[in-house]
């Protein structure tokens, strides 16, 4: 059974530009969130998704925005990047049978020259 | 606003050695995890702690939950150097599928 996959592993963007991440999430799991993770910080939430919709947002500004398609896998994209995202995103799936338990991915390590 | 604080945030201890890592959260909420991230690494889950009271162990580590004084411990016994690694706590709302708070994370060096 795999576990969360997420790509690209590593990803280098200049400053103005846009990426999209992606995440699969643990099978039988329906619910997939995105967090941000700056070198020597803790994550912080930057959205959840569940039934191809946004359930929850945390204090990211409009710059970043999501998807989740029928398949439950979902995308994250950052347009304009900034320096500043320059950051570790994990994607966390859980639900069904995973209950409250989140499972990480194993991250895409975004570099803004 | 939910907030998650940990301390100690930096903790140097001795191999064979027992010590506490603190977690305090700001509003009401009767779930909390515990997660181990390795250098360079992603999150791995080690507890999920679910009602008042709860106290789970695994190997050297064992967590407790007390949401009247939203206050959960990590408690370490007899530490061995593969316990190295930064330690996260994360609250959620309490509301099912709330979104999930981290603490600023505790990194734990244990020395031979």
């Amino acid at each position: 059974d795999a576990g969360v996959t997420q790509s690209p592993t590593h990803l280098i963007k200049t400053r103005g530009q846009q990426v999209t991440l992606r995440c699969s999430p643990k099978s039988g799991h329906d619910t997939v969130s995105w967090y941000q993770q700056a070198l020597g910080q803790g994550p912080q939430f930057i959205f959840q998704y569940y039934e191809e919709e946004e359930r929850q947002r945390g204090n990211f500004p409009d710059r970043f925005s999501g998807h989740q398609f029928p398949n439950y896998s979902s995308e994250l994209n950052v347009n304009a990047l900034l320096l500043g995202d320059s950051a570790l995103y994990l994607c966390a799936s859980s639900g069904g049978q995973g209950g409250e338990t989140q499972y990480f991915g194993p991250g895409t390590r975004l570099l803004v020259l | 606003e939910l907030k998650v604080e940990q301390n100690p945030l930096f903790l140097s201890m001795q191999e064979g050695k027992n010590y506490t890592i603190y977690c305090n959260y700001s509003t009401t909420s009767d779930r909390l995890y515990w997660y181990r991230q390795d250098p360079g690494k992603s999150l791995e889950s080690l507890f999920v702690l679910l009602s008042n009271g709860a106290v789970k162990q695994e190997g050297r580590l064992m967590a407790s939950l007390d949401t009247k004084a939203r206050l959960s411990t990590l408690h370490i016994t007899a530490a061995v150097h593969d316990l190295s690694a930064t330690y996260f706590c994360a609250v959620d709302g309490g509301t099912s599928y709330d979104k999930v708070i981290f603490g600023p994370g505790t990194s734990l060096s244990v020395i031979p």
